[in-house]
């Protein structure tokens, strides 16, 4: 058990839907990381937070966004939903934002969603 | 980010020592070398990084060339649960964020 919780386990839905994860990190963790797990991607870096603010952006789609909130934990809402989305969606956490040589990131059991 | 290479699959037999190598030949001087694993579509899980002095650790080796341009994960005694996608990742100490970027990974079977 890594200490990061993502709700929902499973997410089923239609093309055009909206749908938002939810990640909890590791107590202590002030970064937030979101990654996409797809069979033709593999796994690549979404977004990450740092204490509430974006730090970074990866290949993310106009369609998603994310926030953290003051208790730190985070949600990514997926809009317009394409087949295409249908995903592993893994949060993870760390202590640092940046320049740290110590980055340990913990993952979550992610979010498996499906766009029917 | 430094790009890294690695084998697409290996076997290795249960009890023996699995030996994972990664060619990481543009690395700069201040990027590290870390190590994920991901057990079948489990969250990835942190194994090692290191620099450029070898590491050890509970669960692994690492082994950094003297040019650190390539590196070797050892798992010394590997079991049936050390089968995973192993994943060799290039990170900058210093940058906007840290992120980390996976490629394709080894995918390890050990086999009884």
């Amino acid at each position: 058990d890594s200490g990061v919780t993502q709700t929902p386990k499973h997410l089923i839905t239609a093309t055009g839907q909206r749908v938002t994860l939810r990640c909890s990190p590791r107590s202590g963790d002030l970064s937030v990381y979101w990654y996409q797990q797809s069979l033709d991607q593999g796994l690549q870096f979404l977004i990450q937070y740092y204490n509430g603010e974006e730090r970074a952006k990866g290949n993310i789609l106009e369609r998603f966004s994310a926030q953290q909130f003051p208790d730190l934990h985070s949600e990514l809402n997926l809009s317009s939903l394409e087949l295409g989305d249908s995903a592993l969606y893994f949060c993870a956490s760390s202590v640092f934002g940046s320049g740290s040589s110590y980055n340990e990131q913990f993952f979550g059991p992610g979010t498996r969603l499906t766009v029917l | 980010d430094a790009k890294t290479t690695q084998p697409t699959s290996m076997d290795c037999a249960e009890g023996r020592a699995a030996n994972l190598p990664c060619n990481h030949s543009t690395i700069s001087g201040n990027e590290y070398v870390y190590w994920y694993r991901q057990i079948h579509s489990q969250g990835p899980q942190y194994i090692i990084h290191g620099l450029k002095n070898n590491e050890t650790n509970e669960m692994a080796s690492l082994i950094i060339t003297e040019d650190r341009k390539s590196s070797t994960l050892i798992l010394p005694h590997a079991t049936l649960r050390d089968t995973a996608v192993y994943y060799c990742i290039v990170s900058p100490s210093k940058n906007a964020g840290n992120m980390l970027t996976f490629g394709g990974g080894t995918r390890l079977m050990v086999k009884p």
